[in-house]
This record gives C-alpha cells, sequence and structure tokens, in this order.
C-alpha cells in the first residue's frame, strides 16, 4: 500500500541533543512537507521541499534542518537550538500534478524533552 | 497572506444532531479549501476538499461543505451526527498557483458526540 511512514512514533531527548525524525513515502510525490502541531495553535509548517535537493523555510524553520537527497525521504533533525521542541510533529507529501493538491499525511511522531 | 479561521475550538452536539463547523478564509486570490479529521495521536485524513467545480462538496462519512465567495467561508456540516465523528477538524486553504500548494490550516476546532 502506498503512503507516508514516519519514525519513531514516540521519541525523547535529553535537552542539548539533536534528534532527526523520519519520513518516507512511496506514493512518487515531489513536494513534502513538516509540520509542527501544538494545543490549540493547529499546525505549522516547519520546511518544505517541492523538489529533490532543494527545500524552503517554513513560518517556524528556527533551530530545524532538513535534507531533502532522495524524492522518498525527507527526514527533520531537531537541533539543540530548538527552544521548545516538544510538539507532535507530522509529514506530508503531496502531488504537483495539474495543479490540484492534496497532502497525505502520516501518523506523526510525538517528540518530548526529558 | 493566506489565512483561516476556525470559530469554536470546542463544538458539543447530541448524537443525531447536525454537525456544524465552520471556517472562513481569506485569500487574495481564489483558493483550494479542504477539511481535515484528525483522531488522537494520529495524522490527518482528508473529509473534502473545494477545487472550482461545484460549491457544494461532498466528503467521506456523510460530511459535506459549501464553498460561499461573497462570505468567504467554508463550513463544514453532518445532517446527523454519529459517536464516531467524535476528533479535531481543520479547515486548510492553500494557493492555486502551480508549484504551491503548501497548506495554511485553521487552529482546529474539536468535536464532542454526547450520548
Amino acid at each position: 500500500d502506498g503512503g507516508i511512514t514516519q519514525s519513531p512514533k514516540y521519541l525523547f531527548r535529553k535537552e542539548g541533543q539533536n534528534v532527526t525524525l523520519s519520513c518516507e513515502q512511496n506514493l512518487n510525490h515531489d513536494a513534502m512537507y513538516w509540520y509542527r502541531q501544538d494545543p490549540g495553535q493547529g499546525l505549522r509548517l516547519i520546511y518544505y521541499s517541492q523538489i529533490v535537493n532543494d527545500f524552503q523555510k517554513g513560518d517556524i524553520a528556527e533551530g530545524y534542518s532538513v535534507s531533502r537527497e532522495k524524492k522518498e525521504s525527507f527526514p527533520l533533525t531537531v537541533t539543540s537550538a530548538q527552544k521548545n521542541p516538544t510538539a507532535f510533529y507530522l509529514c506530508a507529501s503531496s502531488t504537483r500534478q495539474g495543479g490540484n493538491t492534496e497532502a497525505f499525511f502520516g501518523q506523526g511522531t510525538r517528540l518530548t524533552v526529558v | 497572506a493566506q489565512s483561516v479561521t476556525q470559530l469554536g475550538s470546542h463544538v458539543s452536539v447530541s448524537e443525531g444532531a447536525l454537525v456544524l463547523l465552520r471556517c472562513n478564509y481569506s485569500s487574495s486570490v481564489p483558493p483550494y479549501l479542504f477539511w481535515y479529521v484528525q483522531y488522537p495521536n494520529q495524522g490527518l485524513q482528508l473529509l473534502l476538499k473545494y477545487t472550482s467545480a461545484a460549491t457544494l462538496v461532498k466528503g467521506i462519512n456523510g460530511f459535506e461543505a459549501e464553498f460561499k465567495k461573497s462570505e468567504t467561508s467554508f463550513h463544514l456540516t453532518k445532517p446527523s451526527a454519529h459517536m464516531s465523528d467524535a476528533a479535531e477538524y481543520f479547515c486548510a486553504v492553500s494557493d492555486r498557483g502551480f508549484g504551491n500548494e503548501k497548506l495554511t490550516f485553521g487552529t482546529g476546532t474539536r468535536l464532542t458526540i454526547i450520548p
């Protein structure tokens, strides 16, 4: 079955550590996105990539980094510079075909700083 | 810049009653509009989308939404609520421009169904 796989589902990080969240898709989608979800704030865009080897900052990119070396993969690194990293992180992908888009989401990774 | 406003962070309805979740958008160009549903600790699932065909859009699980340009609204409705509809619902907007598919989300509405 085609879809988006995020791993791990739960992640614990000590303060000062970098952690990387995995996102893989087998939908052959060009575009991929990372969103952060906090209670009462909806989803906020961290980074997005419309093509391999290219990505752009979203609304809250500070303290995060990404790479897009393969079409299928868009890992997100939460660095020690991110002041409040505890949140639910969602990865999504979409096709660019015909400008009629629909984003498909993974099941999310819940990151907790301990 | 695009934005979405969802009125009411929490909505409670009785089982069998009408569900109405409100969404107003702001966009300088005709937008694409979406409703997504999220169950606890899961990702988002698309309920329905408006892409400029019919203004009344039917989605999954008996939900529908009507695009009203004059009111800049895209409210979500369901005639009869079911217990399984309890979840969080997000309205989202994206630009029509090719390559501008990133979504801007509202803050969400948590729907509670009263038995």
